[in-house]
């Protein structure tokens, strides 16, 4: 069964800083990731995915991952965070592209704080 | 992006009553829809799958009797919680297939009292 782990509940950054969230995944095969960010009364939001191809994925919000199979990595990265970004991030894995007919598993997700 | 809308945002409800959440895709047609249940600093865990004109597929320990799915449209999708108790109180999430992936909607908050 796939499996999704985000090591870090919260995390605080202060404003400007660089962020990384963990994100590690256990799958069988080719797997399908994503990050989804979730502010309050907000739908989740898909920031990025990966299916194939360059491992270094560019998403919404000056956010980014890269996908590391030795590893079983999809760690998020952003240059400098904003206020703004405080929220609940959320990995999750699919089995097909947009988790298709199939939905997805997701961590327990890493609460981001944002300090002035 | 595509939208999803739930209704309502928030329910309370007395054990043993019926809640229906509805959940709909406002811009797309969402042949497959998920339902999903996010617990208070836990991730979502898929409940369901449901695909228009066909039964839900419910995931395992899920009980299809007390979680009823109906997607009689390409435009939504109903959960009904049955005769609701008090562990039935969380947050309901679903999402439509919309192609390339999944759009969510806002979720619905379901106090059991």
């Amino acid at each position: 069964a796939q499996s999704v782990t985000q090591p870090d509940i919260h995390i605080t950054v202060s404003e400007g800083a660089s962020l990384e969230l963990r994100c590690n995944y256990s799958y069988g095969a080719t797997p399908y990731l994503f990050w989804y960010v979730q502010s309050p009364g907000q739908g989740l939001q898909l920031l990025l995915k990966y299916f194939s191809g360059d491992t270094l994925v560019q998403g919404i919000k000056g956010f980014e991952a890269e996908f590391k199979r030795s590893q079983s990595s999809f760690n998020l990265r952003k240059p400098s965070v904003h206020w703004s970004d405080a929220a609940e991030y959320f990995c999750a894995v699919g089995q097909s592209l947009g988790g298709g007919a199939d939905g997805l598993t997701f961590g327990k997700g890493t609460h981001l704080i944002i300090q002035p | 992006g595509a939208v999803v809308s739930q209704h309502p945002s928030r329910v309370i409800c007395k054990s043993g009553t019926s809640v229906k959440i509805e959940c709909r895709s406002l811009d797309f047609q969402a042949t497959t829809m998920f339902w999903y249940r996010q617990f208070p600093k836990k991730s979502l865990m898929l409940m369901a799958t449901s695909n228009e004109g066909s039964k839900a597929t419910y995931e395992q320990g899920v009980e299809k009797d007390k979680f009823l799915i109906n997607h009689a449209s390409l435009t939504l999708s109903t959960l009904t919680v049955t005769s609701a108790h008090p562990e039935d109180s969380s947050f309901y999430i679903c999402s439509g297939w919309g192609g390339e992936t999944q759009y969510f909607g806002p979720g619905t908050r379901l106090l059991v009292l």
